[in-house]
């Protein structure tokens, strides 16, 4: 099927410390969607990239949109303790969505 | 605020026996679907609704079914609950012509 696949899968990092997570499709995407999800908790709509190169930030943030539109990338500056949880990207084609398996970050304090 | 809601966080029953799980939206999104999520196979779509009295099938059907009789309301049927359907549900809604998801809580199913 139309997977998205994303590494890492665990990233532990200490407090203060960047964290790059990275989503990669064999085919050309529509757009790609970024989903958080804390610890016991359920996804939450971060962002939508939809142009080719796109780079959007929000504040600690910064997601972008390959040239190619076949991956993507959400990086987190100067983690915090509040950034704890999975980060999904996800692909969607004719309304229906596929979400990668997840990178989980945990942060040290 | 969107607002999705679901009949149950923890739910425990026992094999053979039916499962309704019931999923509510009240931002009047055309769009409904039901996920199961499962350590190291993240998401996976079972069945998901355009409209009222339509169903499609996901990933992941067999076992489940759907009723979609409202537009508010998406449910999911597990006619024989056995324990590999042990698992978390996650019910989603969107509105037609976007994207964006808007999750429920989540149910916890365990099946003895």
């Amino acid at each position: 099927g139309q997977q998205v696949m994303q590494i890492p899968q665990y990233q532990h990092v200490q407090e203060g410390e960047d964290f790059t997570t990275y989503c990669n499709s064999s085919t050309t995407l529509s757009n790609i969607q970024w989903y958080k999800q804390r610890p016991g908790g359920h996804p939450v709509f971060l962002i939508q990239l939809v142009k080719s190169g796109e780079v959007k930030k929000q504040k600690r943030l910064t997601f972008q949109f390959g040239e190619a539109k076949k991956n993507s990338s959400l990086h987190i500056t100067a983690t915090q303790t509040t950034d704890v949880g999975t980060y999904f990207c996800v692909r969607t084609n004719a309304g229906k969505s596929t979400f990668g398996d997840g990178t989980t970050l945990t942060v040290k304090p | 605020d969107v607002k999705v809601t679901q009949s149950s966080r923890y739910l425990v029953k026992r094999t053979g026996e039916k499962v309704f799980l019931e999923c509510v939206q009240d931002m009047d999104h055309e769009n409904m679907f039901w996920y199961r999520q499962d350590p190291g196979l993240g998401l996976r779509l079972i069945y998901f609704s355009y409209d009222v009295k339509m169903k499609e099938k996901g990933d992941i059907p067999e076992g489940y079914s759907v009723s979609r009789e409202k537009k508010e309301r998406f449910s999911l049927i597990l006619e024989s609950a056995s324990t590999n359907q042990t698992s978390m549900y996650l019910c989603a809604s969107v509105r037609r012509g976007t994207d964006t998801q808007y999750f429920g809580p989540g149910t916890r199913l365990t099946v003895l």
